[in-house]
């Protein structure tokens, strides 16, 4: 039972292009989105995040949005760079307080310069 | 050190055979999980530590995996009677328990059994 969806296991963008990584959930109980990033042979690390009270969350290159009718969440960047490379996790939780995150299969996200 | 470090980064055993994994978190973190990540697969819920808390044990997949935290910090994750269908990565992470749903990992342990 995958709650947490990510049907792209890849994409591949320009550089210089936005890249747009697409998410989609089925457990309406879920109210706080996040994104992760990783490296190969890295742990992943914190992107960004968005509340269920909100639509849309910026911070520089990296867009969020939630569209909760579809239960649906996109993470936008641009300009895509080669450093953004990764495989990026999307996750969310439920009850604000509860860090239990339910994860994502993830989507490979390769620049190309 | 500064982040959440974990050992071994690698480990390979036969079937049947007992293995622990080692996480030492972020100090000053109060909150501790443990994920997993096989093949192809997202990041899995295994446990979840809290302060004094009792831990939240509702990912582990059966009584063959347990987990302990000592004294607030470091924590061991246990698998008994190793199965192939173990094998995976075993991710873990900190956070300081205030709710950001910002979690630091480790680099995790790879675990391989023959």
């Amino acid at each position: 039972d995958q709650q947490v969806k990510q049907n792209s296991p890849s994409l591949s963008v320009q550089e210089g292009r936005i890249s747009i990584l697409n998410c989609d959930y089925t457990n309406s109980m879920f109210d706080y989105f996040l994104w992760y990033k990783k490296y190969p042979a890295e742990g992943p690390t914190f992107l960004i995040s968005i509340s269920s009270i909100k639509d849309k969350n910026e911070d520089g290159r990296f867009t969020v949005f939630l569209n909760k009718s579809a239960k649906h969440l996109s993470l936008h960047i641009v300009p895509s760079q080669p450093g953004d490379s990764a495989v990026y996790f999307c996750a969310a939780t439920s009850n604000f307080g509860n860090e239990k995150l339910t994860f994502g299969t993830g989507t490979r996200l390769t620049i190309i310069p | 050190g500064a982040g959440v470090s974990q050992s071994p980064s690698n480990k390979v055993t036969e079937k049947g055979k007992d293995v622990e994994l080692r996480c030492d978190p972020i100090s000053g973190h109060t909150a501790l999980y443990w994920y997993r990540q096989s093949l192809g697969q997202g990041l899995e819920f295994l446990i979840y530590f809290q302060g004094n808390s009792a831990p939240d044990k509702s990912g582990l997949p059966s009584d063959r995996f347990s987990a302990e935290r000592t004294g607030g910090s470091v924590s061991t994750l246990t698998i008994q009677r190793t199965q192939q269908e173990d094998s995976a990565v075993y991710l873990c992470a900190s956070s300081l328990g205030s709710y950001t749903g910002e979690l630091f990992f480790g680099e995790g342990s790879r675990l391989t059994v023959l």
